[in-house]
C-alpha cells in the first residue's frame, strides 16, 4: 500500500500554543519522512525531514516524532505563531528515489 | 541562486485543447519532478525526469507526458484536456535523483472550462 494518511484536515490553534499534525504509512520500506509548508500562492517547502532511524528530530521550534512499530509520524509546531499559518503537507518515500507519497494537507490557522 | 521558475503562472483552456507547461529547475540541479495539486485530491506526482529521461511515473493517464531538455529545463504536456485537469502544476527540482530536499516552483495554475 501507497497511502499516507494525515489528521486533522484543518487546525486551528491559539498563539503560543502547540499545534500536533499526525500521519501514517503502510509501506514500511518507506525511508525518508519530509514535512512541507504551503503558503497560499507558493509551492510547498522543504520544513524538516527524518528517517526512521531516530524516534525525534528538532529544529527550532518543530519536531517530528517518529513510530516506526506503529508507522506513524507526527509534527509539533511548539509556541505556535500567526505566520505558521499555512498548509502542511507530510510524506513518505524511498531515499532510493522512488516516487514521494504525500498525506493530503493540513491547514493551520493560529489566532494572534 | 534563482529559485525553480514556472512559466505560464495561470492558464485558462476549454475541455479538448492540448496544453504545455515549462519549468526551469535551480542551476546545477539536474532532477524535476511534476505534481498535480487539487483541494480534493493533494499533492500527487505526475513523474521525475533525471538527465533527459523519465525515473519514475505516477497513475496518471496517457494524457498526461513531459520531457526534459539537455539543460535540464522541463515541459509538461497535457492533451485533449478535461474538466478534472483543472489544478495547480507544480514542478520540483533536486541535486540528484533522490527525493531528499526537493525545492517547488510556484506552480501553474490551470483552469479548464
Amino acid at each position: 500500500q501507497q497511502q499516507v494518511k494525515q489528521s486533522p484536515q484543518s487546525l486551528i490553534v491559539q498563539k503560543g500554543g502547540i499545534s500536533i499534525i499526525n500521519c501514517a504509512y503502510e509501506n514500511t520500506a518507506f525511508d525518508y519522512f519530509p514535512w512541507y509548508q504551503q503558503f497560499p500562492g507558493k509551492g510547498p517547502a522543504l520544513l524538516i525531514a527524518i528517517r526512521p532511524d531516530v524516534s525525534e528530530k528538532k529544529e527550532g521550534r518543530f519536531t517530528i516524532s517518529f513510530n516506526k512499530s506503529a508507522k506513524q509520524f507526527s509534527l509539533h509546531i511548539m509556541d505556535s505563531q500567526p505566520g505558521d499559518s499555512a498548509t502542511y503537507f507530510c510524506a513518505a518515500s524511498l531515499l532510493s528515489g522512488d516516487k514521494i507519497i504525500f498525506g493530503k494537507g493540513t491547514r493551520l490557522h493560529i489566532l494572534p | 541562486k534563482a529559485g525553480v521558475t514556472q512559466t505560464p503562472r495561470y492558464l485558462i483552456k476549454t475541455r479538448g485543447q492540448q496544453v504545455t507547461l515549462s519549468c526551469s529547475p535551480i542551476s546545477g540541479h539536474r532532477s524535476v519532478s511534476w505534481y498535480q495539486q487539487t483541494p480534493g485530491q493533494g499533492l500527487q506526482f505526475l513523474f521525475e525526469y533525471f538527465s533527459e529521461t523519465q525515473r519514475n511515473k505516477g497513475n496518471f493517464p496517457g494524457r498526461f507526458s513531459g520531457r526534459q531538455f539537455s539543460n535540464s529545463r522541463s515541459e509538461m504536456n497535457v492533451s485533449t484536456l478535461e474538466l478534472g485537469d483543472s489544478a495547480l502544476y507544480l514542478c520540483a527540482s533536486s541535486i540528484g535523483t533522490g527525493q531528499e530536499t526537493q525545492y517547488f516552483g510556484p506552480g501553474t495554475r490551470l483552469l479548464v472550462l
